[in-house]
């Protein structure tokens, strides 16, 4: 049974950082592109950001370019999020999705999704 | 962007009802649209991929139809469990995925 679940979430002050996680089983996960989307009640589901199988490919929606960034550790089975210079709007619930395919490419979908964890950037 | 408008935003509808949700795309995505259903406190669900192949373990009364700019998801007859948020998720521009801001289905 494929399980994603994610940790790392909680209240912080604007400017500040955090460091998402999201520990997966029931796949093999180094061959799998994985992706972080967010979740507002004011805005819905918004993707934040994917990282290919190999780490080969890394891109960023505008709104976290140069503050997050997305990362792996195969051995871990685990994919992560840095986020940095944290701001109110980044107030969310964080999934990590798995892609169906090795590469994050045109056609592709996310067939399984972790259950979130919530971020909370305010002072 | 490629923007993602879904219609109704939200639809109250009977057990045994049929409702059909519409998606339109800002640009043709010929037929890289996804079908997600969200429930309260719990993760989107795959329903339906490349706008009209159901998902395994997806119940039959679901399909999706469209391609270019205007897809739709149709619920045959609508079941207790169907009540829920249903999301449409456009591929064509991957990794620059969007979404539409959603349809709750609520119980009439």
């Amino acid at each position: 049974e494929v399980q994603l679940v994610e940790s790392g979430g909680g209240l912080v002050q604007p400017g500040r950082s955090l460091r998402l996680s999201c520990a997966a089983s029931g796949f093999t996960f180094h061959g799998y592109a994985m992706h972080w989307v967010r979740q507002t009640p004011g805005k819905g589901l918004e993707w934040v950001s994917s990282i290919n199988w190999n780490n080969g490919n890394i891109d960023y929606a505008d709104s976290v370019k140069g503050r997050f960034t997305i990362s792996r550790d195969d051995a871990k089975n685990s994919l992560y999020l840095q986020m940095d210079s944290l701001r109110p709007e980044d107030t969310a619930l964080y999934y990590c999705a798995k892609d169906i395919g090795g590469i994050a490419t045109v056609g592709n979908y996310f067939d399984y999704w972790g259950q979130g964890t919530l971020v909370t950037v305010s002072s | 962007d490629i923007q993602m408008t879904q219609s109704p935003s939200s639809l109250s509808a009977s057990v045994g009802d049929r409702v059909t949700i519409t998606c339109r795309a800002s640009q043709s995505i010929t037929s890289f649209l996804n079908w997600y259903q969200q429930k309260p406190g719990k993760a989107p669900i795959l329903l339906i991929y490349a706008a009209s192949n159901l998902q395994s373990g997806v119940p039959s009364r679901f399909s999706g139809r469209g391609s270019g700019t205007d897809f739709t998801l149709t619920i045959s007859s609508l079941q207790p469990e169907d009540f829920a948020t249903y999301y449409c998720q456009q591929s064509y521009s991957s990794p620059l995925y969007t979404f539409g801001q959603g349809t709750k289905l609520e119980i009439k």
